[in-house]
């Protein structure tokens, strides 16, 4: 079964400062990659997502991710975040099979601060 | 053009009742599937509904069942409600292919 690791549960920034969430998964024959974005009280909101093709996938917010399959990550970055930045982000997996289920980290908070 | 809507929003239950939460898919789509966030915590997937049908369930007791309909939208129930079912609950829609859609979720409470 597949599984996913963000090992740093809380990411302390300052604004305008880079950032980079780290995700892991375990080695799977095709994967499916995805992060999401939580901010408080609310539901999760789809950042940016790998499939196939090019490795470096971004998001219309300046986030992007990098697939590699070597080292079976895909860390988040973005070269500087802002306040509203702030929020609670999940790495996910899909699983194998036919439900298409994902499997997610234990989130990472990043907390940008002025 | 609506997103995945979940009914209601918050809710507040004793030990030992049963709950229904609800949800609408996005327009267009057939799947829904269900996930458990606990505080501090990942989702974790309860199961998912495909034709009406559960096509696959994670780790979760029978207390957990659920329901689609056929407009798609889809019933999560929990019965004899324990004090650690307190959570948020999402619901995802989804149609062919690896993406979801995800509702803003119910925030349950078990007192």
């Amino acid at each position: 079964a597949q599984s996913v690791t963000q090992l740093d549960s809380q990411v302390p920034v300052f604004e305008e400062a880079p950032v980079e969430l780290r995700c892991n998964y375990s080695s799977s024959v095709s994967v499916y990659l995805f992060w999401y974005v939580q901010y408080p009280n609310q539901g999760l909101q789809l950042l940016l997502k790998y499939l196939s093709g090019s490795t470096l996938v971004e998001s219309i917010n300046g986030f992007e991710a990098e697939f590699n399959k070597s080292q079976t990550s895909f860390h988040l970055r973005k070269p500087s975040v802002h306040i509203s930045d702030t929020a609670e982000y999940f790495c996910a997996v899909r699983d194998g099979g036919a439900t298409n289920k994902l499997i997610f980290g234990t989130g990472t908070l990043l907390a940008v601060q002025p | 053009d609506a997103g995945v809507t979940q009914s209601p929003t918050h809710l507040i239950k004793t030990r030992g009742q049963q709950v229904t939460l609800r949800c609408s898919p996005k327009s267009g789509h057939d799947t829904v599937s269900w996930y458990q966030q606990a505080l501090g915590q990942g989702p974790q997937f309860i199961f998912q509904y495909y034709e009406e049908e559960e096509r696959q369930r994670g780790n979760f007791p029978d207390r957990f069942s659920g329901h689609q309909f056929p407009n798609y939208s889809s019933e999560l129930n929990v019965n004899a409600l324990l004090l650690g079912d307190s959570a948020l609950y999402l619901c995802a829609s989804s149609f062919t292919g690896p993406g979801y859609t995800f509702g803003s979720g119910t925030r349950l409470t078990v007192v």
